[in-house]
C-alpha cells in the first residue's frame, strides 16, 4: 500500500535555529512529492514542488531534497522564525492521475 | 485575486439531512479535489476531478457524491450525513495535475449530530 510518514509528529526548535523536517513514503516510483503549510485553521499553502525527476527544489530559507531511492525528501528550514511556526505537510503523487497521498504533519513551533 | 471559495465555512447539521458543500475557483484550473482532515488521521483524499465531467474516487469516497458539470464548479454532496463525516473539509484546485501545485480553499467544517 502507498503510505507517506512524517516523522516527529512534533518539532520545538529556539528561534534561528536551521531544522530538517523528515517525509518518508513506501514505493519509490512516485511522479511528484509536494510540501506544504498549514495555519491553525486555515487552509493550505504550497512551498515547494519537486518532481520525480529533480533532487531539490528551493525558495527563500526553504529547501526540499528528495532520495526516491531511499524513499525519502527533506525540507529544509534556515535561520528558523516564530512566523514560521505551522504544521508542514508533504503530499505524495505516484502517477499523472489525481489522487494524492498526504502524511499527517509535522508540527513546528519555533520560540523567540 | 485568485482563490478557491467555499461554502459554507460552518455547518451544523443532523443525520440524514442532505447537504451540499460549494466549492469554487477562479483560475480556470482543470483538476479540483475534495479532501477531509481529521486528528490522528491527517488529510485524506475524497474525490478528484480532472476536467469537466470527468470524477474519480479519492481514498475516502464512501458517503459522498461529486459532480463536475462547469470547470469552476466542483460541489461536495453528502445524501445522508452521519456522525462519523464530522470533519474539517477543503477543496482544492490546479492548473494540470501532477505537474503544478494545487491551491486550497479556507476549509468547511462541518459537524453532524
Amino acid at each position: 500500500k502507498q503510505e507517506v510518514t512524517q516523522i516527529p509528529a512534533a518539532l520545538s526548535v529556539p528561534e534561528g535555529e536551521n531544522l530538517v523536517l523528515n517525509c518518508s513514503f513506501t514505493d519509490s516510483a512516485i511522479y511528484n512529492l509536494q510540501w506544504f503549510r498549514q495555519d491553525p485553521g486555515k487552509g493550505l499553502t504550497s512551498l515547494l514542488l519537486i518532481q520525480s525527476s529533480q533532487r531539490e527544489q528551493t525558495s527563500g530559507r526553504l529547501n526540499a531534497s528528495l532520495d526516491k531511492s531511499s524513499g525519502r525528501s527533506t525540507l529544509y528550514i534556515a535561520a528558523s522564525q516564530p512566523g514560521d511556526s505551522a504544521t508542514y505537510l508533504c503530499a505524495v503523487r505516484w502517477n499523472q492521475g489525481g489522487k494524492l497521498i498526504f502524511g499527517q504533519g509535522t508540527e513546528l513551533s519555533v520560540k523567540p | 485575486e485568485a482563490q478557491v471559495t467555499q461554502n459554507p465555512r460552518y455547518l451544523i447539521t443532523v443525520t440524514g439531512k442532505k447537504l451540499t458543500v460549494t466549492c469554487s475557483q477562479n483560475m480556470n484550473h482543470e483538476y479540483m479535489s475534495w479532501y477531509r482532515q481529521d486528528p490522528g488521521l491527517g488529510l485524506r483524499q475524497i474525490y478528484y476531478s480532472m476536467n469537466v465531467e470527468v470524477t474519480d474516487k479519492g481514498d475516502v469516497p464512501e458517503g459522498y457524491k461529486v459532480s463536475r458539470k462547469e470547470k469552476r464548479n466542483f460541489p461536495l454532496i453528502l445524501e445522508s450525513p452521519s456522525p462519523n463525516q464530522t470533519s474539517l473539509y477543503f477543496c482544492a484546485s490546479g492548473r494540470r495535475t501532477g505537474e503544478e501545485t494545487q491551491y486550497f480553499g479556507p476549509g468547511t467544517r462541518l459537524l453532524v449530530l
